[in-house]
């Protein structure tokens, strides 16, 4: 099973530049999850849904946008990236269900 | 708003020795989570509580909740060095609000 899947894995980027992190789950779940994990940090919510077309803030949803028309993906879009959005990015899905989230394998940004 | 605090932050311990993360958060919720990270790696399920006094036991680990006094705690029995990662606690509440984790080194 590939549960939850990123890409990419790696990105550098200029100040300015934008770009789109991937994120596809294949187990139909309806919740999905995009967090930031600065150095030495715990997860900070950016933003989330519970199902395609339904979108919502999180903790820390300035400087992304995102969008859902599908249940299975769940792209975060950067469209002026700044230094202070250097960090991990993880994606996860979920369940209405009191159940832990799945978490993909993250992807590494940083931002020059 | 929902905060989640650890402590400690940081945890060296040595092997064979006993010691608990303490994780407190700010409004009632009956749902927290436990979970691990190993370097440079993503995050693994260790634990789900869903109600006060319960008690989840895996190998070294327990982990209980107390939703009246808003407090987990994640028990390390006789440490071994397999168990040195990062461990966070996340409380839901709408949406999942994680601790800031506790780096645990464990030494020979």
């Amino acid at each position: 099973n590939a549960g939850v899947t990123q890409t990419p894995k790696f990105r550098i980027l200029k100040i300015g530049q934008s770009m789109t992190l991937q994120c596809t789950q294949d187990m139909n779940h309806n919740y999905m999850y995009w967090y930031r994990q600065d150095p030495g940090m715990g997860l900070k919510l950016i933003y989330y849904s519970v199902g395609a077309g339904i979108t919502d803030k999180g903790e820390v949803p300035n400087g992304y946008n995102v969008s859902r028309s599908t249940t299975e993906d769940f792209p975060l879009r950067l469209e002026l990236a700044a230094p202070s959005q250097t960090s991990v990015y993880f994606c996860a899905s979920g369940t209405p269900e009191p159940q832990p989230q799945h978490f993909g394998d993250g992807t590494r940004l940083s931002i020059l | 708003e929902l905060k989640v605090e650890q402590n400690p932050l940081f945890l060296s311990m040595q092997e064979g020795k006993n010691y608990t993360i303490y994780c407190n958060y700010s409004t009632t919720s009956d749902r927290l989570y436990w979970y691990r990270q190993d370097p440079g790696k993503s995050l693994e399920s260790l634990f789900v509580l869903l109600s006060n006094g319960a008690v989840k036991q895996e190998g070294r680990l327990m982990a209980s909740l107390d939703t009246k006094a808003r407090l987990s705690t994640l028990h390390i029995t006789a440490a071994v060095h397999d168990l040195s990662a990062t461990y966070f606690c996340a409380v839901d509440l709408n949406d999942m609000r994680f601790g800031a984790g506790t780096r645990l080194t464990v030494k020979p």
